[in-house]
C-alpha cells in the first residue's frame, strides 16, 4: 500500500544551525501538506504544495515539492529554540491522506 | 473563533468499559476527521466525514470503534469495549470544503486516553 516515509526520525541541532527533513512517497501525490506539532500540543498546518517542483518560503522555512510529486522537503535556516517540535508531512494519494512518521527537532541553545 | 473543541481532554478507564470522545468542529467547516496518535504508529486517520456523512472509515481499527456525526457541529468517537492497546491521543480536525488533503486541517487539542 501507499506509504509516506519521513527522515530523519530525530534531529538535534545547535541554535543557529540549519535543519532539513525529507518526505518520500511510494506513489505520486496530488499534493502535500506540512504540519508542526509542539511537544504536548496538536498539529498545526504550515503550508500546502500542489505543483510539481513548487518551492514556497515562510520566513526561515523553505518547502519544496519534487518534480515527480513523490517527495518533499522542509528546510529551516538558522534554527531558533521556537522551532522545537515534530514536523509532519501529509501526502494526498488517490483516496487517502498519509501522514509521515514525523521528524522530531530539538534545538540546543 | 474557539477552534476545534474536544472533550474530555484526558480519560482514564478500565479495560472493557465504553469510552466516548466528543468533538465540535469549527463553525462553517464541511469536513471532520478523527485521528489517533501513538509513539509506535504515529498519526493515523481513522475516519472522515463530509457534510456529516462518513466518507471513508477504512482506518477504523475494528468493530469496537464507531463514529457518528449527527449534525454539523458535533461528532463522537466511541470505543466499546475498550482495551489497553487503545491508549493513545485522539485528535479531531476540521476543514473547510470537501476532499481529503485538499484544504488545511485545524486540529483540536486532543483527548489523551489511557485504558488500564
Amino acid at each position: 500500500g501507499q506509504q509516506v516515509m519521513q527522515i530523519p526520525q530525530y534531529q538535534h541541532v545547535q541554535e543557529g544551525e540549519d535543519f532539513t527533513t525529507y518526505c518520500n512517497s511510494s506513489t505520486t501525490l496530488s499534493n502535500i501538506q506540512w504540519y508542526k506539532q509542539r511537544p504536548g500540543g496538536h498539529p498545526v498546518f504550515l503550508i500546502q504544495l500542489v505543483k510539481s517542483g513548487e518551492v514556497k518560503k515562510q520566513k526561515r522555512l523553505t518547502f519544496q515539492f519534487g518534480e515527480a510529486k513523490k517527495n518533499s522537503s522542509l528546510h529551516i535556516t538558522a534554527t531558533q529554540t521556537t522551532d522545537v517540535g515534530t514536523y509532519f508531512c501529509a501526502g494526498q494519494g488517490a483516496n487517502n491522506l498519509f501522514f509521515g512518521t514525523g521528524t522530531r527537532l530539538t534545538v540546543i541553545p | 473563533d474557539a477552534g476545534v473543541i474536544q472533550s474530555p481532554r484526558h480519560e482514564v478507564t478500565e479495560m472493557g468499559q465504553e469510552v466516548t470522545l466528543r468533538c465540535k468542529p469549527i463553525s462553517g467547516h464541511n469536513s471532520l476527521f478523527w485521528y489517533r496518535q501513538t509513539m509506535m504508529r504515529g498519526l493515523e486517520l481513522l475516519i472522515y466525514f463530509n457534510n456529516n456523512v462518513p466518507i471513508d472509515d477504512s482506518g477504523m481499527p475494528e468493530d469496537r470503534f464507531s463514529a457518528k456525526m449527527p449534525n454539523a457541529s458535533f461528532s463522537t468517537l466511541k470505543i466499546q469495549p475498550s482495551e489497553p492497546r487503545d491508549s493513545a491521543v485522539y485528535f479531531c480536525a476540521s476543514s473547510f470544503g470537501f476532499g481529503l488533503g485538499v484544504y488545511e486541517q485545524y486540529f483540536g487539542p486532543g483527548t489523551r486516553l489511557t485504558v488500564t
